[in-house]
């Protein structure tokens, strides 16, 4: 199992930016597959994005597409995901996760989860 | 819209068994061997308790198991416990690009 924490999150007004990390415990971080997702009040989880171990494949939720960008530092077992151009409808929790087994098939870790509440 | 299927709702009486239902496509839960389910208790993080259609990871209850049958998978819980009230979600791999899917949710209530 890897610890996941997530930082980053908070109150934006709407257009803005913010950053979310997520700090992983092991140094398996580099060889797997990493997601964001989210959830907004009263709903249920709804996938955000997801890089491979090397950064060469990224996907994003057609929802955020052109907003957010994900990326990561292996050297310092990181991920991160940069949210631009916010909107009201983007307030969730995120949860970084990791893909079980180096791929997606599952996700056997979870952060604690980061609010992000974008509001006037 | 999720993409996957799921009833919003279950209940059952400490010590029933019930069974969730989570309902795809030939893309997805009918072509996967990879379909897993989640545990949310309110505030907390999701938690799997079933990968690969039906492997329970080490440390999740036998009460808990899963299945699948053409493009459904089930999640049955036997022996309902209070502790097992929770959202549930299911998820499907997916080989096209999205990768991952996953349905809306089912609350659990033991009654």
């Amino acid at each position: 199992q890897m610890q996941l924490v997530e930082s980053g999150g908070g109150l934006v007004k709407p257009g803005g930016s913010l950053r979310l990390s997520c700090a992983a415990s092991t140094s398996t971080f580099r060889d797997s597959y990493m997601t964001w997702f989210r959830q907004a009040p009263g709903r249920g989880l709804e996938f955000v994005s997801y890089i491979s171990a090397g950064s060469t494949y990224t996907n994003y939720a057609d929802s955020v597409k052109g907003r957010f960008t994900i990326s990561r530092d292996n050297a310092r077992s990181s991920l991160y995901l940069q949210m631009d151009s916010l909107r009201a409808d983007d307030t969730a929790v995120y949860y970084c996760a990791r893909g079980a087994r180096f791929q997606l098939y599952y996700f056997d870790s979870w952060g604690q989860g980061i609010q992000v509440t974008v509001s006037s | 819209q999720s993409a996957l299927t799921q009833p919003a709702s279950v209940s059952g009486s400490p010590g029933q068994s019930i069974t969730i239902s989570c309902t795809g496509t030939s893309s997805d839960v009918g072509g996967s061997n990879f379909v897993s389910w989640y545990q949310q208790h309110p505030d907390k993080a999701p938690k799997v308790v079933i990968h690969d259609v039906s492997d329970r990871p080490s440390g999740v209850s036998n009460r808990f198991s899963g299945s699948k049958s053409g493009n459904t998978a089930s999640l049955t819980i036997t022996g309902l416990q209070a502790e097992d009230e929770a959202d549930y979600y299911c998820s499907a791999y997916r080989s096209s690009s999205t990768r991952v899917v996953f349905g809306g949710g089912t609350k659990v209530t033991v009654l």
